[in-house]
């Protein structure tokens, strides 16, 4: 199947700092990607989609200045979590549509602590 | 209702059991099904993806779609421990820029 990455897999930081997530599709191309987050053993919440080349939509609920997307090409999206508190803690999952399919491949995840 | 719903489990089975795991719908629009696999602190890995009505077969796993009755199933023979991890239904409807819907998966336990 597809391959998708996700950089970093996990990452510790202080309170107040931010941290970027990559999430690439590494042998397709994505015109949209999704991210994710999930809290332990509960389901998948999905933050916001990100389209190739034009803004990301967020689900309500979900700060749009404090979760920054950047989806700049085919292959790569980013997930900023700027000033970063304990609260933000969690796993953070992103996936990919394979543009000549009509299903999603995930990520491996990001694991994210804020101390 | 929920859109899509899915019993959490956790569901526990003896190691070579039949495990059947389902989910039902509201949106009669749902073209496309797919279940994923998820491990602990892991992102969810595709297993099946169907479109339409039907059973599709892949190895141990049988995906089963009835859409007359809004169900969709994941059969899995000679389950093995290796297969405990939880099971996510998603579904969309056909074509444009869309967002799946997912249910909120089953833990599944296969025991030795």
């Amino acid at each position: 199947g597809a391959v998708v990455s996700q950089h970093p897999s996990r990452v510790i930081c202080k309170s107040g700092t931010s941290v970027k997530i990559e999430c690439r599709s590494l042998d397709f191309q994505a015109t949209t990607m999704f991210w994710y987050r999930q809290f332990p053993k509960q389901s998948l919440m999905l933050m916001a989609t990100s389209n190739e080349g034009s803004k990301a939509t967020y689900e309500q609920g979900v700060e749009k200045d404090k979760f920054l997307i950047n989806h700049a090409s085919l292959t790569l999206s980013t997930l900023t979590v700027t000033s970063a508190h304990p609260e933000d803690s969690s796993f953070y999952i992103c996936s990919a549509r394979d543009s000549l399919e009509e299903t999603q491949y995930f990520g491996p995840g990001t694991r994210l602590l804020v101390l | 209702q929920k859109e899509v719903e899915q019993d959490p489990g956790p569901l526990s089975v003896p190691e070579g059991a039949i495990v059947s795991l389902n989910c039902t719908y509201s949106n009669s629009a749902f073209q496309y099904f797919m279940w994923y696999r998820q491990y602990s602190r892991k992102g969810p890995e595709l297993l099946m993806y169907t479109y339409s009505s039907g059973n599709k077969e892949d190895g141990r796993f049988t995906a089963q779609v009835d859409k007359s009755s809004k169900y969709i199933s994941l059969f899995i023979r000679d389950s093995q421990p290796s297969d405990s991890a939880t099971y996510l239904c998603a579904m969309t409807p056909p074509g444009g820029s869309y967002i799946p819907t997912f249910g909120r998966g089953t833990s599944l336990i296969v025991h030795p």
